[in-house]
């Protein structure tokens, strides 16, 4: 099985920061990873594709990088709507999806 | 606009069964896989199993595998995951998203199954 690891799994972060997130995959992927966010309640929503594609809808204060086993997640400038939970999807593995351990942002 | 509702979570006993149910809408149902995602109290998310858009594939992850059904009815929108012999390291909450392409992009809220005794 493909692993995996999100970090930080917590971060501390102001409205303006700049926020970045890491999924490390334990063998390469290509860009076949997702990011997601997730409210308490709340269905999580795609916010990247392909590692790097921004979902339609989605602010450009949002973007993916990476490739291979190392992927970044990065929030230009950290909006109060913004805090959440944060996870990546890897799906090389099809059907045997795995998750990062996620990321509270908070 | 895309929707997904969860339901038929509860709390059961150990060794029992349960049956969730997806409702969808918004989008042609028939034409899209469906997968069932779980994320049990304080933990990561995992895959559980996936359905194609016509039912003729099924794939389960491991720690589910032969205790756990995906289904689907088209004419009801509807995707299911039937759970059997329950135990308590199923205790998750549990979502269905959309298949786009294999992969999840829309998900629901999630409904929550505790099974304790």
């Amino acid at each position: 099985d493909i692993q995996m690891t999100q970090s930080p799994s917590s971060l501390s972060a102001s409205v303006g920061d700049r926020v970045t997130i890491t999924c490390r995959a334990s063998q390469g992927i290509r860009n076949e990873l997702n990011w997601y966010q997730h409210k308490p309640g709340k269905a999580p929503k795609r916010l990247i594709y392909a590692a790097s594609r921004l979902e339609s809808g989605v602010p450009l204060r949002f973007s993916g990088s990476g490739s291979g086993t190392e992927f970044t997640l990065t929030i230009s400038s950290l909006q109060p709507e913004d805090f959440a939970t944060y996870f990546c999807l890897q799906h090389s593995s099809y059907p045997a999806l795995t998750f990062g351990g996620g990321t509270k942002v908070e | 606009q895309v929707q997904l509702v969860e339901s038929g979570g509860g709390v059961v006993q150990p060794g029992r069964s349960l049956r969730l149910s997806c409702a969808a809408s918004g989008f042609p149902f028939s034409d899209y896989g469906m997968h069932w995602v779980r994320q049990a109290p304080g933990k990561g998310l995992e895959w559980v199993a996936v359905i194609w858009y016509d039912g003729s594939n099924k794939f389960y992850a491991d720690s589910v595998k032969g205790r756990f059904t995906i289904s689907r009815d088209n004419s009801k929108n509807t995707v299911y995951l039937e759970m059997n012999s329950l135990r308590a390291g199923d205790t998750a909450v549990y979502f269905c998203a959309r298949a786009s392409f294999n992969i999840p992009d829309f998900w629901g809220q999630g409904t929550l199954v505790i099974v304790s005794s």
